[in-house]
């Protein structure tokens, strides 16, 4: 079936650390990968998204990478910051459902000051 | 007020009891979406509209039912639930339905369900 696989689940990090979150996707036909942060008591936004005719994008702390070949795809976030602290969800197209995106189960990330 | 809006925030019900969760969106779109958040579950599609009809039904238990009046407003009505349907319920609007990957997602602040 259709998933999305995200790791880590929860990540700790220092200020002025990087962070990484992985995702795995299994259409190979999946051509658009959102990355969305969810702060504590509010909805998910979009913070950055690659099309597959690109390997990378950045937009200045962050940064995704998406391997095509392998089926995975990275968010990475430099210098974090404590407003980092959220949980982010990385998600691919549903071949199954017109216009659906298949979500991750998210990761925790906590960025100690 | 802008973006998209939820109410209530908050909600408890008893199993027999009927309620209904409103959304509304200030964002000019012609796509709305009901997700169901669920504790380390990943976000669940329930269901979408696309200038004011159901385009998608993601095999959603009949004790949901969605209602959009107008591209601006969408409604859940809630009736003889289960404690297992107690969730974060997201209201999302984007610009068009128009395919896959096509467009920004802006999700409300969500609806925390607790069903006794």
């Amino acid at each position: 079936g259709e998933n999305v696989e995200q790791h880590p689940s929860t990540l700790s990090v220092q200020e002025g650390d990087s962070a990484v979150i992985k995702c795995t996707y299994s259409d190979s036909a999946s051509n658009y990968f959102p990355w969305y942060k969810q702060e504590l008591g509010k909805g998910p936004q979009l913070i950055i998204d690659i099309r597959s005719n690109v390997g990378e994008k950045k937009d200045q702390r962050i940064a995704v990478t998406l391997n095509k070949t392998a089926k995975h795809f990275s968010l990475h976030i430099t210098e974090t910051q404590p407003e980092d602290s959220a949980v982010y969800f990385c998600a691919a197209p549903s071949r199954r459902s017109q216009g659906n995106l298949i979500f991750g189960k998210g990761t925790k990330l906590s960025v100690k000051p | 007020e802008t973006g998209v809006t939820q109410t209530p925030r908050h909600l408890v019900m008893g199993m027999t009891n009927k309620k209904s969760l409103k959304c509304e969106q200030h964002l000019g779109h012609n796509a709305m979406y009901w997700y169901k958040q669920s504790a380390k579950k990943p976000l669940e599609l329930m269901f979408v509209y696309s200038l004011e009809e159901r385009v998608e039904n993601n095999s959603v238990p009949s004790r949901f039912s969605p209602e959009c009046p107008n591209s601006s407003h969408l409604f859940l009505h809630l009736h003889t639930l289960q404690p297992e349907d107690s969730a974060l319920y997201l209201c999302a609007s984007s610009q068009d339905f128009s395919g896959v990957g096509t467009g920004e997602l802006f999700f409300g602040e969500g609806s925390r369900l607790t069903v006794l």
